[in-house]
């Protein structure tokens, strides 16, 4: 079954914990993206890759990392979590566009 | 800069009547997205709408895009209850710096009643 796979689901954590929530896909899609979901804002692209080692920032990349070794995972990386980084995390995929086409499940984080 | 504006963002419905969700984008843009997500769900596509005039339909549901006026509208026919979610526009930035990146609206959260 074609999925983006996102871990962990839920997350609580602390301020300053550096912590990384992976994604993954299993359809050798080239496009993968981070967006992050906070009422009243819709979803914003943290960050973005077009192929394994290129990545680049979309609106709101402060305070995340991402990295792209392999083309089925694409990690977002959080070194010093603050609690405006509480959010509904989705990873997503593409084939042949930065457009997603298919959504991880979402990841639930807060940060106190 | 792309913006997308939804309208409204809360919407609470009676079953069997008709309603219209607005989606605004305020620079040209090539490609309307729809998206559906039930709560504590991920996101599903509905609808994508690539040229004026464009209208699709699937059930209860049908969007169209204008893209003279910089206009799509979700309209639902005789809402039941299982169409209670959160619908998000998205328009695809067709020029400039951010050309190709998706812009989403802020979500209409639609209750349907009985």
């Amino acid at each position: 079954e074609a999925q983006v796979t996102q871990n962990p689901r839920y997350l609580i954590t602390v301020t300053g914990k550096k912590l990384t929530v992976t994604c993954s896909q299993n359809m050798n899609h080239e496009y993968m993206s981070w967006y992050r979901q906070d009422p009243g804002l819709g979803l914003r692209q943290i960050y973005y890759s077009m192929n394994v080692e290129v990545t680049d920032k979309g609106d709101v990349p402060e305070g995340y990392k991402v990295s792209r070794k392999e083309k089925r995972n694409f990690p977002l990386i959080l070194e010093s979590p603050s609690p405006n980084q509480t959010s509904l995390y989705f990873c997503a995929s593409s084939l042949s566009s930065v457009v997603p086409a298919f959504f991880g499940q979402g990841t639930r984080l807060t940060v106190v | 800069e792309l913006k997308v504006e939804q309208n409204p963002l809360f919407l609470s419905m009676q079953e069997e009547k008709n309603y219209t969700i607005y989606c605004n984008y305020s620079t040209t843009s090539d490609r309307l997205y729809w998206y559906r997500q039930d709560p504590g769900k991920s996101l599903e596509s509905l609808f994508v709408l690539l040229s004026n005039g464009a209208v699709k339909q699937e059930g209860r549901l049908m969007a169209s895009l204008d893209t003279k006026a910089r206009l799509s509208t979700l309209h639902i026919t005789a809402a039941v209850h299982d169409l209670s979610a959160t619908y998000f526009c998205a328009a695809v930035n067709a020029g400039g710096t951010s050309y190709g990146k998706l812009t989403f609206g802020q979500g209409t959260i639609l209750t349907v009643h009985p």
